[in-house]
């Protein structure tokens, strides 16, 4: 149980282009997410806290017209990296906290962007 | 703010060995949570094991236990029989209790390599 996936696992883009990546708790449901930001070599820096159907709350230096994040259903959650840059270029994971169990964190696969 | 500590960048073990993975934290909290998660190759964070604060025994899930110490605020991870899998990052987190929107706060991680 607790399996979370996200879409896509590579995505390769232009910059300035925008690109969506989706989060799905598979079998519970989700009563926040998290979006999570890794550099090499680097701990995970949480980038925003989602509950389903609020807006998202964004971490200090976050920029929240550039990182848009949806929580539209209890298993749905996705982060939309608009006009995209090289900088933005890393590696984007999600996390999910279910109701049941809403001491602990679940995490996806993670999602590697690079923005040519 | 909580901060959490792990003071040791990379360790290696020998395969079959046993190795402990050191990680401190500050918090005036009272109700929290401890975790260590892994994170192998795949990039994919596995949780390994969870402490919940206000329990005195030392959680254990198969090969991996803990040795929680509240008044010094230790939470050291032990690995025994060491195998090649266990080759990963090893983070330490910390997580406050009681609320939905609490997030985790990630020490720096340790990088274990299992030598055959």
């Amino acid at each position: 149980g607790a399996v979370v996936s996200q879409h896509p696992s590579r995505v390769i883009c232009k910059s300035g282009t925008s690109v969506k990546i989706e989060c799905r708790s598979l079998d519970f449901q989700a009563t926040t997410m998290f979006w999570y930001r890794q550099f090499p070599k680097q701990s995970l820096m949480l980038m925003a806290t989602s509950n389903e159907g609020s807006k998202a709350t964004y971490e200090q230096g976050v920029e929240k017209d550039k990182f848009l994040i949806n929580h539209a259903s209890l298993t749905l959650s996705t982060l939309t990296v608009t006009s995209a840059h090289p900088e933005d270029s890393s590696f984007y994971i999600c996390s999910a906290r279910g109701a049941g169990r809403a001491d602990t964190q679940y995490f996806g696969p993670g999602t590697r962007l690079t923005v040519l | 703010a909580q901060t959490v500590t792990q003071s040791q960048p990379e360790m290696s073990v020998q395969e079959a060995e046993t190795v402990t993975l050191s990680c401190t934290y500050d918090t005036s909290e009272n109700n929290y949570y401890l975790f260590w998660y892994k994170q192998p190759p795949s990039r994919q964070m596995i949780l390994v094991i969870r402490q919940e604060a206000y329990k005195q025994q030392n959680a254990t899930e198969n090969r991996f236990s803990v040795n929680f110490q509240k008044a010094a605020k230790s939470f050291s991870l032990k690995i025994s029989d060491s195998q090649l899998g266990d080759t990963a990052m090893y983070f330490c987190a910390f997580m406050m209790g009681g609320g939905s929107n609490y997030k985790l706060t990630f020490g720096k991680g340790t990088l274990l390599t299992v030598n055959p």
